[in-house]
């Protein structure tokens, strides 16, 4: 079945610093990988996909994830951490039949001033 | 704004009742999927609709059931409740559930069983 694992509840960063929130996913197959963001009370909103092509996908928000295929990860980026990027970070792979997302655990960022 | 309608956006009731639970789709998504967000469980996806029929399932109860009509919105009937099906309900929707496609998600509906 395809996965993605989490390893983070929660990570911490200093606003104006990078930040990496990580992801790793097990797949048959070719990985169609995403992530979301859910702010508090909200839906979770799209923030970028891999499906194939260059390893280092852009997405809002000034959000980038590198896909790196010999570590089986999909690690979401961003150069410079804003107090606003306080939120919840979801990793997902996409199922094999149907096409519904599987989603990891979930890794809550908080970003200080 | 998802442009993803779910309804009620708040749901209190008792143990062994009956809820429905409603989603409008985007205009012109075709596939709907049901989320169940609980803090020791996660994101589970529960169900997915295209254009009127089941096309996958997840990890949904007996007790739960769903269906897509023929205007597309979709509904999640949870019945004989538990306390443990306290949870944050999600709708989401996509064009046409194709691969790679990108889910819009509503804002959820928060049930509590008392």
């Amino acid at each position: 079945a395809q996965s993605v694992a989490q390893p983070e509840d929660q990570v911490n960063v200093a606003e104006g610093n990078p930040l990496t929130v990580k992801c790793t996913y097990s797949v048959s197959g070719n990985p169609y990988l995403f992530w979301y963001v859910q702010y508090p009370n909200r839906g979770l909103q799209f923030l970028l996909k891999y499906i194939t092509g260059d390893n280092l996908v852009k997405g809002s928000y000034g959000f980038e994830a590198e896909f790196n295929k010999s570590q089986t990860s999909f690690h979401l980026k961003k150069p410079s951490a804003l107090v606003s990027d306080s939120a919840l970070y979801f990793c997902a792979v996409m199922q094999d039949s149907g096409y519904a997302l599987n989603f990891g655990k979930g890794t809550s960022l908080l970003v200080t001033p | 704004d998802s442009g993803v309608t779910q309804t009620p956006k708040h749901l209190i009731t008792a143990t062994g009742q009956r809820v429905t639970l409603r989603c409008s789709p985007r205009s012109g998504d075709l596939s709907v999927y049901w989320y169940q967000q609980s803090l020791d469980q996660g994101l589970q996806f529960l169900i997915q609709y295209y254009n009127g029929e089941e096309r996958a399932k997840g990890n949904i109860l007996e007790r739960f059931s769903a269906q897509q009509f023929p205007d597309l919105h979709s509904e999640l009937n949870l019945s004989s409740l538990e306390l443990g099906d306290s949870a944050l309900y999600f709708c989401a929707s996509s064009v046409e559930g194709q691969i790679g496609e990108k889910l819009f998600f509503g804002s959820g509906t928060q049930l509590s069983v008392l």
